[in-house]
């Protein structure tokens, strides 16, 4: 059963604590990216990695680390530096003939 | 400054109706345009993907033009279905590079019984 998955769907945290959100493919797609959403905003760009080993900062970075030591995960760190938390964090990876991106079903953040 | 903007804003219509959702972009340069549906608490969809030389593309119910000269695309739901309630999202490709995407804010389509 091919897709993306994250973990948890439901994440609550008190402020100042930093928190993992994970991300899965098995896809086998090289770009993964980390968006989120905002009611009544489109979605906005955290973080993107092309390939293995390597990431660049999207729009809104700041507050947000990443990881990629492997081609199917890419989990996203919510620090205690991101002053506005509270969002539906989607992630995403590109591949096939017509570089369609792929959504996972998401993680509802809230802060405490 | 690459901006997509989508219109309505949310929308109620009665089952069986139809219904066009529009989008205006100012992406440049344009590659593609996708529409996608978003269920409530869930990741979006793709419906429909659109290159400069498409004009009109299906996928069942759904029908998405294009007009590349006035940069403007429409989806056009017919005989619409209780499960169509989401929001639907415009995102355009401007050019190379994986991250040169630009998301709409949505269209929020309710459809009741």
């Amino acid at each position: 059963d091919g897709g993306i998955t994250q973990s948890p769907k439901y994440l609550f945290r008190k402020e100042g604590q930093n928190v993992t959100l994970s991300c899965e493919q098995n896809l086998n797609h090289d770009a993964m990216y980390w968006y989120r959403q905002d009611p009544g905003q489109g979605l906005r760009l955290i973080y993107y990695s092309q390939i293995v080993n390597d990431f660049q900062k999207g729009d809104i970075a700041e507050g947000y680390s990443v990881s990629r030591e492997k081609k199917e995960s890419f989990p996203l760190t919510v620090t205690s530096a991101q002053k506005n938390p509270t969002a539906f964090y989607l992630c995403a990876s590109i591949g096939g003939r017509t570089d369609t991106q792929y959504f996972g079903p998401g993680t509802r953040l809230t802060v405490l | 400054k690459n901006q997509v903007e989508q219109s309505p804003q949310s929308l109620i219509i009665l089952e069986g109706k139809n219904c066009t959702l529009q989008c205006n972009y100012t992406v440049s340069p344009f590659s593609n345009l996708r529409w996608y549906k978003q269920d409530t608490g869930r990741g979006p969809v793709s419906l429909t993907i659109m290159t400069f030389s498409e004009n009109t593309k299906s996928n069942g119910r759904y029908t998405a033009t294009l007009d590349a000269d006035t940069k403007q695309s429409s989806l056009h739901i017919t005989a619409s279905q209780l499960s169509d309630s989401a929001s639907y999202i415009c995102v355009v490709s401007a050019g190379t590079g994986r991250r040169a995407l630009t998301f709409g804010s949505g269209t929020r389509l309710q459809v009741q019984p």
